[in-house]
């Protein structure tokens, strides 16, 4: 079946460095790729996505490129704000019936001024 | 936004009575989620609909009953709840067609069995 893996958190920033938070993921065919975001006491957000193998997704100064050779969907930004602050969730769908995702398990980034 | 709505927001229970959630959108979507968000597990699907009265369960279903008799509302039901089902519950509803499906969350449902 379909899994996601991220690397735990928490990871602990300082403003201003860079990130990333590593996302590789196991399906059949060609997955849709997304990168969901959940602030503090609210409800995940959309943050990004890639449809196909090399597309790149981008917003709000992240962005992540659909690796089909390694399974990989990184998450990356140049240059945190405290308000980057929050739980970053990998999903991938399969595009089977349901269009269902499955998610990674989220990783909690706590960016320090 | 995508228009959905969760009633209630908060809700404490005890072990053994029934709780219906609800997950209300505006915008005709014809595909509806319901996932619980667990620590370390991300969030994990547990029904879906794609149509009235059309559902199918997913990964995590058992102890949970879903029913959809209007295409804007999808009502999550706990028969008879128990404490491994405190957890956040997000409704979502899919956007898009042909490969370019997205899904959008709710606000979720913080539930807390005693």
């Amino acid at each position: 079946g379909n899994s996601v893996t991220q690397m735990e958190g928490p990871v602990t920033l300082s403003e201003e460095a860079f990130l990333t938070i590593n996302c590789t993921y196991t399906a059949t065919g060609y997955p849709s790729l997304f990168w969901y975001v959940q602030y503090p006491g609210e409800g995940l957000q959309l943050l990004l996505k890639a449809t196909k193998a090399d597309d790149k997704g981008s917003n709000k100064g992240f962005e992540a490129t659909y690796r089909k050779e390694t399974t990989s969907f990184h998450l990356e930004k140049g240059s945190v704000q405290v308000s980057d602050s929050a739980v970053y969730f990998c999903a991938l769908s399969g595009r089977a019936a349901g269009n269902k995702l499955t998610f990674g398990g989220g990783t909690r980034v706590l960016v320090k001024p | 936004d995508a228009g959905i709505t969760q009633s209630p927001r908060h809700k404490v229970t005890e072990t053994g009575t029934p709780v219906t959630l609800r997950c209300h959108q505006t915008e005709n979507h014809r595909y509806m989620y319901w996932y619980r968000q667990d620590p370390g597990h991300g969030l994990r699907l547990i029904h879906y609909s794609y149509g009235v009265k059309d559902t199918d369960k997913g990964e995590v279903s058992d102890g949970y009953s879903v029913s959809r008799s209007k295409t804007e509302d999808f009502l999550l039901t706990l028969e008879s709840a128990t404490s491994s089902q405190t957890s956040v519950y997000f409704c979502a509803i899919s956007e898009g067609l042909g490969g370019e499906e997205t899904q959008y969350f709710g606000p979720g449902t913080r539930l807390l069995v005693l």
